[in-house]
């Protein structure tokens, strides 16, 4: 699998736009970029996902580099419900025996 | 979207027992069901693959006859952990990817939190 860095914890104000980057450098071409939470005891859920161009849904907006090699899942205002552990992973296409794996991911805390 | 359910949320059991964790999903058909294991401030974990009708992957370090893996069905998966110790304490999470998701995405259960006394 291509493997994904990113930085272990970051903070943020309240209100404030998250910026959480995402290191994919050995990305392949088919491979979908995919960015999940977790909250603390639960199981992870989805957040976004993007192939080339960047995405907006109603939790967060995924901007990807030109080159693929990284991308940023933005935060357009925390919440205290936004602190989780972020994590960033590439999906190949269903069909594929690809294994999702996950790497240690971004522990965003939020301050009031 | 779709919906992956886990039971039990939580399980306490005496060392040496056997217990087994139900992954549903809920709403659609899962060809391929992932279990993992988390341990507090730990990354997941994967465990094993498990293909509908076909027996499990485990994962290196992972005992198969520890972890019993079924798949029998395409909305069920059970996780069976056999003569738990201590020491298998930990978060397990089923994830699913269905038919549906053309771009993989991944769907979740709550969670299973086991602890063997």
């Amino acid at each position: 699998d291509a493997k994904t860095t990113q930085p272990n914890s970051m903070e943020s104000n309240e209100e404030e736009p998250v910026h959480l980057p995402c290191n994919h450098s050995t990305i392949s071409g088919t491979d979908y970029i995919h960015w999940y939470r977790q909250l603390p005891s639960q199981g992870p859920e989805y957040v976004i996902h993007g192939l080339t161009s960047n995405v907006n849904n109603r939790m967060a907006s995924l901007a990807i580099a030109e080159d693929r090699k990284s991308s940023t899942l933005i935060l357009h205002r925390a919440t205290l419900r936004d602190a989780a552990v972020y994590y960033c992973i590439l999906r190949a296409p269903s069909g594929g025996s690809y294994i999702p794996t996950f790497g240690r991911g971004t522990s965003l805390i939020v301050h009031p | 979207g779709a919906v992956v359910s886990q039971h039990p949320s939580w399980v306490i059991c005496k060392s040496g027992t056997s217990v087994k964790i139900e992954c549903r999903s809920l709403d659609f058909q899962a060809t391929t069901m992932f279990w993992y294991r988390q341990f507090p401030k730990q990354s997941l974990m994967l465990m094993a693959t498990s293909n509908e009708g076909s027996k499990a992957t485990y994962e290196q370090g992972v005992e198969k006859d520890k972890f019993l893996i079924n798949h029998a069905s395409l909305t069920l998966s059970t996780l069976t952990v056999t003569s738990a110790h201590p020491e298998d304490s930990s978060f397990y999470i089923c994830s699913a990817r269905g038919g549906l998701a053309a771009t993989g995405e991944l769907f979740f259960g709550e969670g299973s939190r086991l602890t063997v006394l």
